[in-house]
């Protein structure tokens, strides 16, 4: 069976330190990939998707970046984290018939 | 373009209400509809979908239809419990990609 696995599931940093946070998948090959960040009592903001190794979409202009090294591996980075970055990060991939997320990591910045 | 809009929250709902949470789309093509929910501080887990015009997904007692007519996918419960209680996604699936909705958060009190 497909499992993604994302961690740490809670990070408190301090403003202009740098940030590494990762996303495994199990189970399945190539699939779409996404990074998502969820502000306190707000929606979804899709941040970036990937459909394959070394390809990554932006879909906000920020301090963020994503990688994408292997086929099931999914990186996001800053190389300097600001007090607006914090939130509630999730993880994803997806099938044409539904999408899998991982538990989330909660940043906060300090 | 491909979008989700669904109703604002917070929703504040007694026990054994009824639950009505709209959501309405845009996309090109026919796309595969979504509810997801998601518990607090967990990620986003999948309630019901359906695939195409007409078809009605249910599960724990939820329910939406497809409805291209009106291009709505509301969700509803007879019943709301308080362990319901959660933040509640649209989403639609078209090409590669998943687009969600702002969430809808709702609380039930005994």
């Amino acid at each position: 069976s497909q499992t993604i696995h994302q961690w740490p599931a809670t990070l408190v940093q301090p403003v202009g330190s740098p940030l590494s946070l990762e996303c495994t998948v199990e189970g399945t090959s190539n699939p779409n990939l996404y990074w998502y960040r969820q502000a306190a009592g707000r929606g979804l903001q899709l941040l970036f998707y990937s459909v394959g190794i070394g390809q990554i979409s932006s879909e906000v202009p920020q301090n963020l970046s994503a990688s994408r090294p292997q086929d099931r591996q999914f990186i996001l980075s800053s190389k300097k984290l600001l007090l607006s970055d914090s939130g509630f990060y999730l993880c994803a991939w997806s099938l044409p018939s539904e999408a899998f997320f991982g538990q989330g990591t909660r940043l906060t910045v300090v | 373009g491909n979008s989700v809009t669904q109703m604002e929250g917070p929703v504040t709902l007694s026990e054994e209400a009824f639950l009505t949470i709209n959501c309405t789309y845009t996309a090109t093509g026919y796309p595969s509809l979504f509810w997801y929910v998601q518990y607090p501080g967990e990620g986003l887990q999948l309630l019901l979908k359906a695939t195409k015009a007409d078809d009605k997904g249910s599960n724990k007692g939820f329910e939406a239809t497809y409805r291209k007519e009106t291009t709505s996918f509301h969700l509803e419960k007879g019943s709301v419990q308080v362990s319901d209680s959660a933040v509640y996604f649209c989403a639609l699936s078209a090409g590669n990609q998943f687009y969600f909705g702002t969430g809808t958060s709702l609380t039930v009190i005994p």
